[in-house]
């Protein structure tokens, strides 16, 4: 089966940037597309972008493209998000989930959502 | 960017249809498939996939749960609703980038 592995919650300063990792095990990373999602408390659901680890191509959401960065390591299964220029507005769960690259059209595997706190 | 739109909240009895909207401001539509999927989310858990393509139910999600639509217009459909389906239901299109919508809060009357 599956699984996504999150690393832990950070509380961060404004200005600062912070790297969330998301482990796969269970399957090789290259069999998808690495997604991440953002969720403010008591709010919906907002797509930041993805990457594909096979070619460390990716995508990002107009809104998020001078805020995060996509990478991914195939070698530790692994894909990453960094967020910089850190602000209140970034406080969130972000989670990343996994959309097959044989099909591409939605998002099976999750992982269970780290938390992001920006405050001085 | 495809727009998705859906009503903030539905209250239904135990027991009756919950049908759940999602309208687009653009089609997904895209060589006979509708690229429209569905998920679950309750508090403090990641989101769960219920439908992909419009009308499939994804692995281990029972039979109460069904949608429909194509183009611009969908339905998530609950029936019999069950008290364990108090959550947020969200749909999300892959036509172009991806998108979400806002979520559809579920409570029993």
């Amino acid at each position: 089966e599956v699984q996504l592995q999150q690393s832990g919650a950070e509380l961060v300063r404004p200005g600062t940037s912070v790297k969330l990792s998301c482990k796969v095990s269970g399957d090789t990373i290259t069999a998808y597309y690495m997604h991440f999602v953002k969720q403010r408390p008591g709010q919906g659901l907002e797509w930041i972008g993805r990457i594909d680890p096979e070619d460390d191509s990716t995508k990002y959401a107009e809104k998020f493209k001078n805020k995060a960065t996509l990478t991914a390591d195939t070698s530790s299964n692994t894909a990453y998000l960094k967020l910089s220029s850190l602000t209140s507005e970034d406080t969130a769960t972000y989670f990343c989930t996994t959309e097959r690259v044989t099909t591409a059209y939605y998002f099976d595997y999750w992982g269970q959502g780290v938390m992001v706190t920006v405050s001085s | 960017d495809i727009v998705l739109t859906q009503s903030p909240a539905l209250a239904v009895s135990l027991g009756q249809r919950a049908t759940i909207s999602c309208k687009t401001n653009q089609n997904v539509d895209y060589y006979g498939n509708s690229y429209m999927h569905w998920y679950q989310q309750k508090p403090g858990q990641q989101p769960k996939l219920l439908i992909y393509l419009a009308s499939n139910l994804a692995s281990g999600i029972p039979a109460r749960f069904s949608g429909r639509g194509s183009g611009t217009d969908f339905t998530l459909t609950i029936d019999p609703v069950e008290a364990d389906d108090t959550a947020t239901y969200y749909c999300q299109q892959s036509r172009n980038l991806r998108t979400f919508g806002g979520g559809t809060k579920l409570e029993l009357k």
